[in-house]
């Protein structure tokens, strides 16, 4: 089945601080999700992409969706505590109704 | 709207005995998915639904688990025997049939002993 490479797997920066992570697939992906986990709950949806290039923010998060449809990456400036938690990336190909999930990206944040 | 409902919240049962997870999702949703979570596997598929009806259920791992939506407004993921390697966490989600982002509920945390 389709594969999300999701990296890096844990981050761990001082408050203020800017991150960045991204996705890849071997396949070209239709949509591109990004999704945080805080702990005890479900993953909440953060940013959708659609097109292939889009650019969208949401706040301080910025996602883009890779031109050749097979990557993704999403930013968060000036990192503050509360964005502590697990950011998953997620897609589907063309036609297909069901998203398959990146590994997770665990994100520390030091005061 | 209260969002994606699931219970209970958390359940530690023995080896062998059945288990019973309930979901309700948004009113108006048409999809419906049913996701475990583990440390090794990260969220992992196991069944959707689309108008109550199961589309796909290839990622269930085995017999002992099964789904059903016998309405619009609830479904159930039953795990019969259970054992210990079912502990995980269990996530409902369910979005409208135009969009493709999911909402998830606050999931059932499993723990078999």
């Amino acid at each position: 089945g389709q594969q999300l490479n999701q990296s890096p797997q844990s981050m761990f920066i001082q408050e203020g601080e800017d991150v960045s992570m991204n996705c890849t697939s071997s396949s070209i992906f239709n949509t591109w999700l990004w999704y945080k986990q805080d702990p005890g709950e479900g993953p909440v949806l953060l940013i959708a992409l659609y097109k292939a290039g889009e650019l969208t923010s949401n706040g301080r998060l910025t996602a883009q969706f890779g031109i050749t449809r097979k990557d993704s990456f999403l930013n968060i400036s000036a990192s503050i505590p509360s964005d502590v938690g697990i950011y998953f990336c997620a897609g589907n190909i063309q036609g297909a109704q069901k998203l398959v999930f990146g590994q997770g990206t665990r994100l520390t944040i030091n005061p | 709207d209260a969002g994606v409902i699931q219970s209970p919240r958390h359940e530690v049962t023995e080896m062998g005995q059945e288990v019973t997870l309930r979901c309700k999702p948004i009113s108006g949703h048409d999809y419906l998915f049913w996701y475990r979570q583990t440390m090794m596997r990260g969220l992992e598929l196991l069944i959707y639904f689309n108008n109550n009806v199961p589309i796909d259920d290839s990622g269930m791992p085995e017999d002992r688990f099964s789904a059903k939506m016998p309405n619009a407004s609830f479904s159930t993921l039953k795990i019969q025997p259970s054992e210990p390697r079912d502990s995980a966490v269990y996530f409902c989600a369910s979005r409208a049939g135009s969009a493709y982002g999911y909402t998830f509920g606050s999931g059932t945390r499993l723990t078999v002993v």
